[in-house]
């Protein structure tokens, strides 16, 4: 069972603020972790795909880390805008497909 | 051009009616999915395809047949519709699957909200 946990399930916070959530997943058999953002009646939108032990991703100013040992990930969002409000998926490859996280749901207030 | 298209959008259909869900991919992608959004909001996998063959097929009930009529479309038959359908499903499709450690990644289409009355 590839069972992957997100935290915080939300989280509100004023345009300008830094912040960042975690994706935790089983460190065994790992092959690879994607992120996605993804905007009520949208697309999720393929953010990272990450498969090394150590990866740090970077799209403008939003990054992303993997530590595959321990078994988790951190995005971060660097001066959050209200544009950057979105759900932010972590999916972790299985057999032939990939298994989501519930997502954390992200407001950012002007 | 959507990459990944799904109709309808928005379904409201009473328990009992047995309803379809199309998808069509403009990628030139092998492998096409279906995902459920759960009431938990998770999003699960029902089935995959490659190149029209079933690769993969959760623990799904089987009033709900997938069809592919060739490897641009996977369409999603439900039968006798219950209450507990009621979700958000998920078009996907993406390379061979065992490349999805390779950097490549799942497209998702914008989801059919389906409510069942």
């Amino acid at each position: 069972i590839l069972n992957v946990e997100q935290s915080p399930q939300s989280l509100h916070v004023q345009e300008g603020d830094s912040t960042n959530f975690t994706c935790s997943f089983p460190s065994s058999n790992f092959y690879a972790l994607h992120w996605y953002r993804w905007e009520t009646a949208k697309s999720p939108e393929a953010l990272f795909v990450m498969t090394l032990n150590g990866d740090e991703k970077k799209k403008g100013r939003i990054s992303a880390t993997l530590n595959t040992k321990e078994g988790y990930s951190y995005l971060y969002i660097k001066g959050s805008q209200p544009e950057d409000s979105a759900t932010y998926l972590c999916a972790r490859r299985g057999f032939q497909k990939l298994v989501f996280g519930t997502g954390t749901r992200l407001l950012v207030s002007p | 051009d959507t990459a990944v298209s799904q109709t309808p959008k928005y379904l409201v259909t009473q328990m009992g009616n047995d309803k379809s869900i199309k998808c069509e991919q403009n990628l030139g992608h092998d492998t096409m999915y279906w995902y459920k959004q759960d009431s938990k909001k998770f999003l699960k996998i029902m089935f995959s395809y490659n190149n029209k063959e079933l690769i993969i097929n959760e623990t799904v009930p089987n009033r709900f047949s997938p069809k592919s009529p060739d490897k641009a479309h996977l369409n999603l038959h439900i039968n006798s519709l219950e209450l507990g359908d009621s979700a958000v499903y998920f078009c996907a499709s993406s390379q061979d699957p065992r490349l999805l450690s390779s950097g490549n990644t799942i497209y998702f289409g914008e989801g059919s909200w389906l409510t069942v009355v």
